[in-house]
């Protein structure tokens, strides 16, 4: 079956450093990948998202790109912020029988600790 | 608009108990799903539904059951709680439109601790 890989944590970093999360995926066909961001006590946001390869997802300063020859959806933003700090999902989509339904298969997540 | 809602935040339950969890959504989207995430192990769909009065498993649905009456509600029941349930559950819910990248929105939440 399909599955979503990620990097294992808890990553810590010093406020304005650089960011790489690393996710790579196994699945058949040509899934959505998602990256999903939950902040303490809260659910789960959607964060960024590519629905084919080549696609570059971004928002909030945070980018990812659909690299289909690697498998791979690495989390990546130049300067973090104290507020970054979160769990940090990459996911996949994966149709469900019957068609036009598709759920979200995830990692592990990673927490993420941002330090002033 | 309060999007996905979940009640309750947290409940504390004695084994073979039971209890449901309630998910409801303004969106009037068509799909929902339930999920648990659990330590080290991400989330994991437990069931979900692709409409009123209807209703799937997902990849764990031992000791669950579900029901959708209304399309807007999507309730989880735990029939006699066990300690492996002990999680938090999520509810999330989207629109219908065909398209793998159509995004899932989700609550805040439900801690449950079963003793």
């Amino acid at each position: 079956g399909n599955s979503v890989t990620q990097m294992e944590g808890p990553v810590t970093l010093s406020e304005e450093a650089f960011l790489t999360i690393n996710c790579t995926y196994t699945a058949t066909g040509y899934p959505s990948l998602f990256w999903y961001v939950q902040y303490p006590g809260e659910g789960l946001q959607l964060l960024l998202k590519a629905t084919k390869a080549d696609d570059k997802g971004s928002n909030k300063g945070f980018e990812a790109t659909y690299r289909k020859e690697t498998t791979s959806f690495h989390l990546e933003k130049g300067s973090v912020q104290v507020s970054d700090s979160a769990v940090y999902f990459c996911a996949l989509s994966e149709e469900l029988s019957g068609g036009s339904n598709y759920k979200l298969t995830f990692g592990k997540g990673t927490l993420l600790t941002v330090n002033p | 608009n309060a999007g996905v809602t979940q009640t309750p935040k947290f409940r504390v339950l004695k084994t073979g108990q039971s209890m449901t969890l309630l998910c409801a959504q303004d969106m009037n989207h068509e799909y929902m799903y339930w999920y648990r995430q659990d330590p080290g192990m991400g989330l994991r769909l437990i069931h979900y539904s692709v409409g009123e009065g209807t209703t799937a498993k997902g990849e764990v649905p031992d000791g669950y059951n579900v029901s959708r009456l209304k399309k807007q509600n999507f309730l989880l029941g735990l029939e006699s709680a066990a300690p492996s349930q002990t999680s938090v559950y999520f509810c999330a819910s989207r629109l219908r439109l065909a398209g793998v990248g159509k995004t899932q929105y989700f609550g805040p939440g439900t801690r449950l601790l079963v003793l």
